[in-house]
């Protein structure tokens, strides 16, 4: 069975920093392509971030919205994909999914920036 | 970048009505549209991928079609356990979601 379980989530000031993790199972992790996905309180679904495969130089795409500020990373030994968040907006509050192809999706983590 | 349109952003019907959700595209997303399901506190869940394609699992009575700019998802017999948030999403130019139609009961 596909699992992946985000973590990380939580209250953070403004400019501050927070990562999250997704721990997956149930799939060959090494080759998935994985992205992040965010849901803003007003329930807008927007892409975050991708990271392919090995095979793809480990190939990373952002949303304008957080380029330069995320990076998405992966530790195949670990089937983990991370997304380390610096310089927090308060619009950067959502849930923040990860998915595998979109098909497969966790359960999500809360991120709040706010003072 | 492509904008994705749903209608309407509220939709009541009733137990076995047929409902029709649509979903319109800034441009040319040539079929590459998905729509996904969400319930109150849930993840997204695939419901049909590449425009008309079931997802394994899912109900006969969900359905998609659509080309070019206009995509519709189908129910053709809604049943209580419709209810949700349905978004359509396109990855045919980096990736997009509609802002969701919310499903409800009359």
């Amino acid at each position: 069975e596909v699992q992946l379980v985000e973590t990380g989530g939580g209250l953070v000031q403004p400019g501050k920093s927070l990562k999250l993790t997704c721990a997956t199972s149930g799939f060959t992790f090494s080759n998935a392509w994985m992205h992040w996905v965010r849901q803003s309180p007003e329930k807008q679904l927007e892409w975050v971030a991708q990271i392919k495969a090995k095979s793809n130089n480990y190939a990373t795409y952002y949303a304008e919205s957080v380029k330069g500020r995320f990076t998405i990373s992966r530790d195949d030994s670990k089937s983990s994909v991370y997304l380390q968040m610096n310089s927090l907006k308060e619009e950067d509050t959502a849930i923040y999914y990860c998915t595998r192809g979109f098909a497969y999706w966790g359960q999500g983590t809360l991120v709040t920036v706010s003072s | 970048d492509i904008q994705m349109t749903q209608s309407p952003s509220v939709l009541s019907a009733s137990v076995g009505d047929r409902v029709t959700l649509s979903c319109k595209a800034s441009q040319n997303i040539n079929k590459n549209l998905d729509w996904y399901q969400q319930k109150l506190g849930e993840a997204p869940k695939l419901l049909i991928y590449f425009t008309n394609n079931l997802q394994t699992g899912i109900p006969s009575r969900f359905s998609g079609s659509g080309s070019g700019t206009d995509y519709t998802l189908t129910i053709s017999s809604l049943q209580p356990e419709d209810v949700a948030t349905y978004f359509c999403f396109q990855y045919n130019s980096g990736w997009t979601f509609g802002g969701g139609t919310k499903l409800e009961l009359k």
